[in-house]
């Protein structure tokens, strides 16, 4: 069973600090995704990278698959509020249903 | 709007009452997906299907059915509910197998008395 390692498990930083979130693994994933679940809604796609060494940016949040396809990273700069969450990911891993990390819980205090 | 629809937002059983949750996507979409979420252990996979008529286990399938009759609907059957079937149950649907993005429904959380 291929598995997704999340950390840290939970994160509580001011507004205004960055913060980086890791997800490992020691298989190769063909492409990874990242969600993000507010309270009381289901997981919506943030990004998804597909080659190694791959950076994406979406406004503060900045993406990373490693080069072997067995890792990635979300970076936020000057976190907000609207930050707050609980950030997932998951690896396709070939012809299986995507497979997730346990999460990170993020909390942005004003 | 895409759209993924779970019945029921939430609800309330009694320890072996039969318990059903509903799912419906307005995309076409072929594969949708039953999750259940619980706090420390993330998504975890339970049924999932590629086709209408057709389902496959996930990860934790055992106390759970599931049934697609219609393309754009999924259900998910407890047939005798037990208080560690309460949980946040996530139905997701994707174009893409396996691969594509999963749009989720809102959720279902269900407490079992």
């Amino acid at each position: 069973t291929q598995l997704l390692e999340q950390s840290p498990q939970f994160l509580s930083i001011q507004e205004g600090e960055n913060l980086t979130v890791y997800c490992n693994s020691s298989s190769v994933f063909s492409s990874l995704q990242w969600y993000r679940q507010e309270p009381g809604e289901g997981p919506v796609l943030l990004v998804t990278v597909v080659t190694g060494g791959e950076v994406k940016k979406l406004k503060r949040l900045t993406f990373q698959f490693g080069d072997a396809r067995k890792d990635s990273s979300l970076h936020i700069t000057a976190a907000q509020p609207g930050d707050t969450g609980l950030y997932l990911c998951a690896g396709d891993a070939g012809n299986t249903p995507l497979v997730f990390g346990k999460g990170t819980r993020l909390s942005v205090i004003a | 709007d895409v759209k993924v629809t779970q019945s029921s937002r939430y609800l309330v059983k009694r320890t072996g009452e039969k318990v059903f949750l509903e799912c419906v996507q307005d995309m076409d979409h072929e594969n949708m997906f039953w999750y259940r979420q619980d706090p420390g252990l993330g998504l975890r996979l339970i049924y999932f299907s590629y086709d209408v008529k057709m389902k496959e286990k996930g990860d934790i399938p055992e106390g759970y059915s599931v049934s697609r009759e219609k393309k754009e609907r999924f259900s998910l059957i407890l047939e005798s509910a037990s208080t560690n079937q309460t949980s946040m149950y996530l139905c997701a649907s994707t174009g893409q197998q396996n691969t594509g993005e999963l749009f989720f429904g809102e959720g279902s959380r269900l407490t079992v008395l």
